[in-house]
């Protein structure tokens, strides 16, 4: 079975610094990996996904990611941090399973806290 | 395009008392989804669709009841609410091959 780990429950950053969100990954086969973001009372936006092709992938917002194979990692980077930047960021994996419909597995969710 | 919605917004029950949450999604995507996301958990998959007229079991189905009539729609109904059941339910969809789900708003519940 498919799991995703962030390290972190917080990562504070003060505005104009680089942003970095950390996810490692276990999963049988060529991962399909997503990072979602979720702001107060709000439901998860999608931000990004890595499918294949470039080990970088940029996203929605300023947001990109690097898919590290040899790590098993997909860590969220941004690099200058906003004040709105300020939510719950989530990694999560796709299970490969043909018929399983796409389900993510997500991982535990990094609270991003970015000081002006 | 309003997306994904979800009704009620808010909802108080007591123990026993049963309710349905509705979602529903304008994008014609096949898949649909139920989470429950509870402090220090992250999301938990309830059931899912992969088609009108089929659900599955996901992660934490104990509890639940789904429906999907019609394509846009998926019904998640709890029979008999129990307090371990308080907590914020997310819809979300997807297409068969976009693989990248797409939330709704989200529904609280609190069962006392």
């Amino acid at each position: 079975a498919q799991s995703v780990a962030q390290p972190e429950d917080q990562v504070n950053v003060a505005e104009g610094n680089p942003l970095t969100v950390k996810c490692t990954y276990s999963v049988s086969g060529n991962p399909y990996l997503f990072w979602y973001v979720q702001y107060p009372n709000r439901g998860l936006q999608f931000l990004l996904k890595y499918i294949t092709g470039d080990n970088l992938v940029k996203g929605s917002y300023g947001f990109e990611a690097e898919f590290n194979k040899s790590q098993t990692s997909f860590h969220l980077k941004k690099p200058s941090a906003l004040v709105s930047d300020s939510a719950l960021y989530f990694c999560a994996v796709r299970d490969i399973r043909a018929a399983a419909g796409n389900k993510l597995t997500f991982g535990g969710g990094t609270r991003v806290l970015v000081k002006p | 395009n309003a997306g994904v919605t979800q009704t009620p917004k808010f909802r108080v029950l007591k123990t026993g008392q049963s309710m349905t949450l509705l979602c529903a999604q304008d994008m014609n995507h096949e898949y649909m989804y139920w989470y429950r996301q509870d402090p220090g958990m992250g999301l938990r998959l309830i059931h899912y669709s992969v088609g009108e007229g089929t659900t599955a079991k996901g992660e934490v189905p104990d509890g639940y009841n789904v429906s999907r009539l019609k394509k846009q729609n998926f019904l998640l109904g709890l029979e008999s609410a129990a307090p371990s059941q308080t907590s914020v339910y997310f819809c979300a969809s997807s297409r068969r091959q976009g693989y990248e789900q797409y939330f709704g708003p989200g529904t609280r519940l609190t069962v006392t």
